[in-house]
């Protein structure tokens, strides 16, 4: 299996520019979550869906970011406008375990943002 | 709401030592999970171990071991005969089923394993 796909690994972007954030999660998953890694607030989650439909939006710091999946194998994070705050690591996770396994969730390498 | 503490922010050791993280949890559920992860300083996050709730056996596989402790909410992670390898920040996580399994984090413990 190929894991949890994140793309792009790097994007630099300028002030004001839309950023779009991809994933791709394990065939076979059935929850996705979108986490947001910065030195001042840790480990975030940003959202997530359950069989494509989101279920928990609450982390999501403002309108200025949407998220969507499609359908069972992508997913997009959007910024629009996006702003030097929301320089971190994006993670992309999916799971899709039993209740005995927890639902352990895998993630992907991670997008790292700058916004200048 | 639900809550991971780690105390230690860093802890550095030889190679060959033994090297034990702690975890607090907070949660009002009786069904619970609770994870270590690893972080590398290549950055990606690596599911460790897994315990449920209802399981409050303690294990052991290969270098790793775990204590769990219902009675004192606490979920320590023991890495035996350290090596450079193990170098790596580590989170402990939690998360509940009726709260759609989102974990919560630690702030995450950083190793350093000298050779």
């Amino acid at each position: 299996d190929a894991g949890v796909i994140q793309s792009p690994r790097h994007e630099v972007t300028e002030m004001g520019q839309e950023v779009t954030l991809r994933c791709k999660p394990i065939s076979g998953h059935d929850y996705l979550f979108w986490y947001r890694q910065t030195m001042m607030r840790g480990l975030e989650l940003l959202i997530y869906f359950n069989n494509n439909v989101p279920i928990d939006d609450s982390g999501m710091p403002e309108d200025r970011f949407s998220a969507k999946m499609p359908n069972a194998s992508f997913s997009t994070l959007k910024i629009q406008p996006s702003e030097p705050r929301d320089s971190a690591v994006y993670f992309c996770a999916s799971s899709g375990g039993s209740r005995d396994r927890g639902y352990e969730q895998y993630f992907g390498p991670g997008t790292r943002l700058t916004v200048t | 709401a639900q809550k991971v503490t780690q105390a230690q922010t860093e802890i550095s050791v030889v190679e060959k030592e033994d090297v034990t993280l702690d975890c607090v949890y907070e949660t009002r559920d009786t069904t619970y999970y609770l994870f270590w992860y690893k972080q590398p300083p290549s950055g990606e996050l690596v599911f460790l171990i897994r315990r449920n709730s209802f399981d409050e056996q303690n294990e052991i596989s290969g270098r790793y071991s775990w204590n769990f402790q219902k009675s004192t909410s606490s979920f320590n992670f023991t890495i035996t005969a350290s090596q450079v390898v193990d170098s790596a920040v580590y989170f402990c996580a939690l998360s509940i089923k009726a709260a759609g399994n989102k974990l919560t984090f630690g702030g995450g413990t950083r190793v350093l394993v000298k050779p």
